[in-house]
């Protein structure tokens, strides 16, 4: 079974400054790899994925994440936060099953916190 | 396109009661997914529908939690009885079903259990 580790419950930076979420994962074989961003009052929301292909992935506000097979890592990168970037951010692991699809699996978040 | 559409958006029961949380997925979402997301914890996938079919509900607590999706189109997931570990908000999610398609949110149902 496919698990997510998310090392990092709480993290803060200040506006302005570069941005890095940790993600470690745990499968048998590649998975497929997405980050979403949970703003308060708000639904999840798909900032990227990966599946295959280039390594490093963009998305959206800014936002890329670098799959590293060596580490079982998909690390979410920023380089300059705005204080709106304040919200959770969960990573989640994608198994592939027949038929095209896949079951997703979710890590427990990270929460971010923008200082002005 | 309207979104992902969940009722009711808040519940509060006492437990042992019975609860019923209604999803409607976007039209022509072949994948609904129903998660429990604790406070402070990651959603967690409680059962995945492709069409009318289940895909996945091994963390499903089969003894009083059940889901259907009658038609393929919109779904319900009820508790019966609630424990007090179940308050949570509960999310429906739909996706095409397709393998790089993205799974779109509605905005949850908050359950309270007294």
């Amino acid at each position: 079974a496919q698990s997510v580790t998310q090392p990092d419950i709480h993290i803060t930076v200040s506006e302005g400054a570069s941005l890095e979420l940790r993600c470690n994962y745990s499968y048998g074989a590649t998975p497929y790899l997405f980050w979403y961003v949970q703003s308060p009052g708000q639904g999840l929301q798909l900032l990227l994925k990966y599946f295959s292909g280039d390594t490093l992935v963009q998305g959206i506000k800014g936002f890329e994440a670098e799959f590293k097979r060596s580490q079982s890592s998909f690390n979410l990168r920023k380089p300059s936060v705005h204080w709106s970037d304040a919200a959770e951010y969960f990573c989640a692991v994608g198994a592939p099953y027949g038929r095209g699809s896949y079951i997703p699996t979710f890590g427990r978040g990270t929460s971010l916190i923008v200082h002005p | 396109e309207a979104g992902v559409a969940q009722s009711p958006r808040y519940k509060i029961i006492e437990k042992r009661q019975s609860v019923a949380f209604w999803c409607n997925p976007i039209s022509g979402h072949a994948t609904l997914y129903w998660y429990q997301q604790i406070l402070g914890q990651g959603p967690k996938l409680l059962i995945q529908f492709q069409n009318n079919g289940v895909v996945d509900d091994s963390q499903l607590p089969k003894d009083r939690f059940s889901a259907e999706r009658l038609k393929g189109v919109d779904s319900t997931l009820k508790i019966q009885p609630a424990k007090l570990e179940d308050s949570a908000v509960y999310l429906c999610a739909s996706s095409q079903g397709d393998l790089s398609d993205e799974q779109f949110f509605g905005p949850g149902t908050r359950l309270t259990v007294l």
